[in-house]
């Protein structure tokens, strides 16, 4: 079975730019996490979305927006690009996004911003 | 809330050395605790999992940790390392204020040396 996909591979934008991540989760997994690793640092948490549905956003500025489609696909988005928002990106999917319930990460984005 | 303090940035060992990678959790609640390894340009894989149950918990490549409550510790273990060892490993805490959040430290890049 294909684990999670993410697209692109690599990102550079220049600042004040809007991007779009994308983000495919293990089949028949119905929740998808995002994630920002900075260089050097462990990732932080910037959503959970469970049946379409946002259950929950880490400390991160509204620039940053998520969706979930039908098919359990997600978006991230990221509006009005900082310097600082450059970082591998991941992506993570489960099973029914309980607290218990194991995450299985993509390989990332990664995104510069110059 | 909660928080995970890996105790080491940096480990090297010679190859066939034994390794132990130390975390330490702060929760307020039962926790759930996870080991992550992240290689070089790639996503994070799951090693381990503890959710209850025996304090000894066994993962994938010969890794084991042990969950220690009075110490508030899940120290990362393997008898002997191989060169294929060498990564970066994530210890994480499972937050649930209505998501399913990883809680990461700063992570500890083992290097192995021949």
């Amino acid at each position: 079975d294909a684990g999670v996909t993410q697209s692109p591979t690599h990102l550079i934008k220049t600042r004040g730019q809007h991007v779009t991540l994308r983000c495919s989760p293990i089949s028949g997994h119905k929740s998808v996490s995002w994630y920002q690793q900075v260089l050097g640092q462990g990732p932080q948490f910037i959503f959970q979305y469970y049946e379409k549905e946002e259950r929950g956003r880490g400390n991160f500025p509204d620039r940053f927006s998520a969706r979930q489609f039908p098919n359990y696909s997600s978006e991230l988005n990221v509006n009005a690009l900082l310097l600082g928002d450059s970082a591998l990106y991941l992506c993570a999917s489960s099973l029914d996004g309980g607290r218990a319930d194991t995450q299985y990460f993509g390989p990332g984005t990664r995104l510069t911003v110059l | 809330a909660q928080s995970v303090t890996q105790l080491d940035s940096q480990v090297p060992v010679f190859e066939e050395a034994p390794v132990e990678l130390r975390c330490n959790y702060s929760s307020s609640v039962s926790v759930y605790l996870f080991w992550y390894v992240q290689y070089p340009n790639q996503g994070l894989q799951l090693l381990l999992k503890y959710l209850s149950g025996s304090t000894l918990v066994k993962g994938i490549n010969g890794f084991e940790a042990e969950f220690n409550k009075s110490q508030t510790s899940f120290h990362l273990r393997k008898p002997s390392v191989h060169i294929s060892d060498t990564a970066e490993y994530f210890c994480a805490v499972s937050d649930f204020q209505g998501a399913q959040k990883l809680v990461f430290g700063q992570g500890t890049r083992l290097t192995i040396n021949p």
